[in-house]
């Protein structure tokens, strides 16, 4: 079975600050999707980004990118030019290539505070 | 495009009682269906996978007998939580996967899951 781990419980930084929140997983697998969701307050699961196993090349969503090491089994999430809003607990999770027919493993989660 | 709806929001019963919790996709269908389960401060834990048409299949640790799930439709999925207790109280969500295409179907979305009190 897989694992994830987030090993950050809580981070803080300034505003407009860069913070990388990082989570690493295990699996014996070699097709998979990794994922970063938000959760704010409001508890709604919103997706943040997202990274096929198979591609080399690092995912970004305008703020958010990652940096992907598939040898170390690492998946970290980097968000630039923090804002108030990105406060939120952020969700690592894993899911293996099977078109939808299996669940999320998600990490503890870090909790991701943004001061003004 | 993806929204997945979920209702009640919030549910407190009495001990003994059971509940039903609703899933729905809105604008995209779902042969498959998820529900997971989030303690106070904690991650969430998959519980079951609802599979439209057949059985649903539950994670180990998880009781059928107690968590019913019923994927009636492809767009509605139900989990009832039959004579709950205390320890039953907790934050439901499900989620559904993606259609394919850009968004991949590994792609989960979400449901704004339902907080669940027992008294």
């Amino acid at each position: 079975a897989q694992t994830v781990t987030q090993s950050q419980p809580e981070m803080s930084v300034q505003e407009a600050e860069t913070v990388t929140l990082s989570c690493t997983y295990d699996t014996s697998e070699n097709n998979y999707y990794l994922f970063w969701y938000k959760q704010p307050p409001s508890r709604q699961m919103i997706l943040v980004i997202r990274q096929e196993a198979y591609k080399q090349q690092n995912a970004t969503e305008n703020r958010f990118s990652v940096n992907f090491q598939k040898a170390a089994k690492s998946f970290s999430l980097k968000i630039s030019d923090s804002q108030l809003g990105d406060t939120a607990m952020y969700f690592c999770a894993f899911i293996y290539s099977g078109g939808g027919a299996d669940g999320l493993t998600f990490g503890k989660g870090t909790h991701l505070i943004i001061q003004p | 495009g993806a929204v997945v709806s979920q209702h009640p929001s919030r549910v407190i019963c009495k001990s003994g009682t059971s509940v039903k919790i609703e899933c729905r996709s809105l604008d995209f269908q779902a042969t498959t269906m998820f529900w997971y389960r989030q303690f106070p401060k904690q991650s969430l834990m998959l519980m079951a996978t609802s599979n439209e048409g057949s059985k649903a299949t539950y994670e180990q640790g998880v009781e059928k007998d107690k968590f019913l799930i019923n994927h009636a439709s492809l767009t509605l999925s139900t989990l009832t939580v039959t004579s709950a207790h205390p320890e039953d109280s907790s934050f439901y969500i499900c989620s559904a996967p993606g259609t394919g295409g850009r968004v991949g179907r590994e792609t989960q979305y979400f449901g704004p899951g339902t907080r669940l009190l027992v008294l």
